[in-house]
């Protein structure tokens, strides 16, 4: 069964600073692997989206890589502002379907 | 709207009561996905519908969850004799034909409380 674990729970950090998020899966044969974004009181907003073939994807002061072999994921973002606290949530997913499966998330904080 | 739509926003009922859940998906979706998510927990996966065909329905926690997708667009999820556990907030995402290559997106959800 699929295991999937984010450390750390959560991360506060100065405005500016540059975040580090980390995600690690126990089963490597995944499809793709998604970061997500999720604010209080809502759903998710889907950040990037790795297929299996791909090492990394990149958008805006976001950067993901994935290592499939060590089952690992790591959420870079440049610059950290304020607006980007909330709960991060990466989730891998298998072919038949795509159901996908979360780790329990990182909660940051951007202090000003 | 564009985005996917669920009904009702917040649900409070008393432990035996059945509640139905709505999900009104992206346009054109053919994909649809029911998550549960438990308070300071990430979602975990219920139920897959592709159009009408339920396609996976393991990870419904006993026969007392039940989802539809009739027509293959709107689902609904139907708990009977609802239970304090049942407490969580609901999720519902849709994606394009090949969910595989396409993000999932998703509702702000159903919050159920079960008194």
């Amino acid at each position: 069964k699929q295991e999937v674990t984010q450390i750390p729970a959560a991360l506060s950090v100065p405005e500016g600073e540059n975040l580090v998020l980390n995600c690690s899966f126990t089963d490597s044969a995944i499809y793709n692997l998604q970061w997500f974004r999720q604010d209080p009181g809502k759903g998710l907003t889907s950040l990037l989206l790795i297929q299996s073939s791909q090492r990394e994807q990149t958008s805006g002061r976001l950067n993901a890589s994935l290592d499939k072999s060590s089952g690992r994921s790591t959420l870079y973002i440049a610059a950290s502002q304020p607006g980007d606290s909330a709960t991060y949530l990466c989730a891998v997913g298998k072919a038949a379907g795509n159901k996908l499966t979360f780790g329990g998330g990182t909660r940051v904080l951007v202090k000003p | 709207g564009a985005g996917v739509s669920q009904s009702p926003r917040y649900k409070v009922a008393k432990r035996g009561q059945d509640v139905a859940l709505r999900c009104d998906p992206i346009s054109g979706h053919v994909s649809l996905f029911w998550y549960q998510q438990a308070l300071g927990q990430g979602p975990e996966f219920l139920t897959y519908f592709q159009n009408e065909a339920q396609l996976d329905k393991s990870g419904l926690p006993s026969d007392r969850f039940f989802a539809e997708r009739p027509e293959g667009s709107v689902s609904t999820l139907k708990i009977q004799r609802t239970q304090q556990e049942d407490s969580a907030v609901y999720l519902c995402a849709s994606s394009p034909r090949d969910p595989s290559r396409q993000p999932q997106h998703f509702g702000d959800g159903t919050r159920l409380s079960i008194l």
